[in-house]
């Protein structure tokens, strides 16, 4: 089946130290986004890629970062994790008219 | 800009109870209008949406409509199940662009 696929499912990673979370898609979709949710609060939108466009929301924090190496791939890099940082990151696809597809998430613990 | 607001939670209802959860919206355009779901350690799953006015949406005996001249969206299922326990948000996107989440609502149904 076609699908948006986030590894991993859990990741444990230091305080300060790099981390990058991965999402692959089978969609052909040409937008990518990256969301991140607290406690099952409402997503927020950090960045999203229209083919190799990146578009960044004014209120994401410089220490996220992403990289979007071609159509299948797209990774989320938090160059120095805080505990506030701690949280659910959704990758989710879309092809306009078809509406969106989100991967099962990766829940980050920061120790 | 456009937003979403959903009925505050969390909901409580008993098996086979009549299940309403609010949303309105406030948009600029002509949006489409999507209800997620999300299961405990889970990412988003579509549950079902509509993409213009007075077209109803339906899955898993849930359905909504999208309520121009109410802006509104609210989501109903006539018999719950303990199944049915999650969280649900409301959404819109407006011209294929990114999705505005409400805050979503916590439903618990008893057994």
């Amino acid at each position: 089946d076609a699908m948006v696929i986030q590894n991993p499912r859990y990741q444990v990673t230091q305080f300060g130290k790099p981390v990058t979370l991965s999402c692959s898609q089978t969609l052909n979709h040409n937008v990518m986004y990256w969301y991140q949710q607290k406690s099952s609060q409402a997503p927020k939108l950090l960045f999203h890629y229209y083919d190799k466009d990146f578009n960044n929301e004014a209120d994401t924090p410089d220490n996220f970062q992403s990289r979007r190496p071609n159509t299948s791939f797209c990774f989320l890099d938090i160059r120095s994790p805080g505990l506030g940082d701690a949280a659910m990151y959704l990758c989710a696809t879309s092809s306009g008219v078809h509406g969106y597809t989100f991967g099962s998430g990766t829940r980050l613990t920061v120790v | 800009g456009n937003s979403v607001t959903q009925m505050e939670g969390p909901v409580t209802l008993s098996e086979e109870a009549f299940l309403t959860i609010n949303c309105t919206y406030t948009a600029t355009g002509y949006p489409s209008l999507f209800w997620y779901v999300q299961y405990p350690g889970e990412g988003l799953q579509l549950l079902l949406k509509a993409t213009k006015a007075d077209d109803k949406g339906s899955n898993k005996g849930f359905e909504a409509t999208y309520r121009k001249e109410t802006t509104s969206f609210h989501l109903e299922k006539g018999s719950v199940q303990v199944s049915d326990s999650a969280v649900y948000f409301c959404a819109l996107s407006e011209r294929a662009q990114k999705l505005v989440f409400g805050q979503g609502t916590r439903l618990t149904i008893n057994p």
